[in-house]
């Protein structure tokens, strides 16, 4: 149980557009998720996070309207990249809150890979 | 605001060694603490997570972490390394009430034959 997928797993893109990514809880529901992103051999940085229903809240010194949060089920968020450029390259790691016994925890999905041409 | 320092970005030990890596954390509330593994290219595993109950944590894969709240540390171990355990790990904080992560810089784990 407690599985989270992403898709895509790894994506390319040209400067200047912009790119969707998927994070679904696939056996449980999530009211909570969350998204970070990792630069290459560094620890993962809080980007927002992501309410159903609700806008997500945003970590200081990111951009909300460089990186959009869309959690419209209990199943689903999205974090679309809109006018990428090469900066953003990144791997992307959206995580599901989970209440178990009491106490939350985060299930990770397998991240997914930007790269921005 | 919380923080976590782990000591040593790279560890190198031999197959059937322990496995020692370092965790120190910064709480301003009672911490809940955890440690991830994660393997290239993909996501955080959780190999264990301290809750205010027991202060010796045991997790999956044979690891196990100690909390110590003189020493702020939460340190993880393994008697006995093995090759599978080659990966990056990472400690993270989170207040009791609620479960933003903070993470640590994370210790890569190179295990040698």
């Amino acid at each position: 149980g407690a599985v989270v997928s992403q898709h895509p797993s790894w994506v390319i893109c040209k400067s200047g557009t912009s790119v969707k990514i998927e994070c679904r809880s696939l056996d449980f529901q999530a009211t909570t998720m969350f998204w970070y992103r990792q630069f290459p051999k560094q620890s993962l940085m809080l980007m927002a996070t992501s309410n159903e229903g609700s806008k997500a809240t945003y970590e200081q010194g990111v951009e909300k309207d460089k990186f959009l949060i869309n959690h419209a089920s209990l199943t689903l968020s999205t974090l679309t990249v809109t006018s990428a450029h090469p900066e953003d390259s990144s791997f992307y790691i959206c995580s599901a809150r989970v209440s178990s016994t009491g106490v939350y925890e985060q299930y990770f999905g397998p991240g997914t890979r930007l790269t921005v041409t | 605001a919380q923080s976590v320092t782990q000591l040593g970005s790279h560890v190198s030990v031999s197959e059937g060694a322990l496995v020692l890596l370092r965790c120190n954390y910064s709480s301003s509330v009672p911490p809940y603490l955890f440690w991830y593994v994660q393997y290239p290219n993909q996501g955080l595993q959780l190999l264990l997570k301290y809750t205010s109950a027991a202060t010796l944590v045991k997790g999956i894969n044979g690891f196990e972490a100690e909390f110590k709240k003189s020493e702020t540390s939460f340190h993880l171990t393994k008697p006995s390394a093995h090759m599978s355990d080659a990966a990056e790990y990472f400690c993270a904080v989170s207040p009791a009430a609620g479960n933003k992560l903070t993470f640590g810089g994370g210790t890569r784990v190179l295990v040698k034959p």
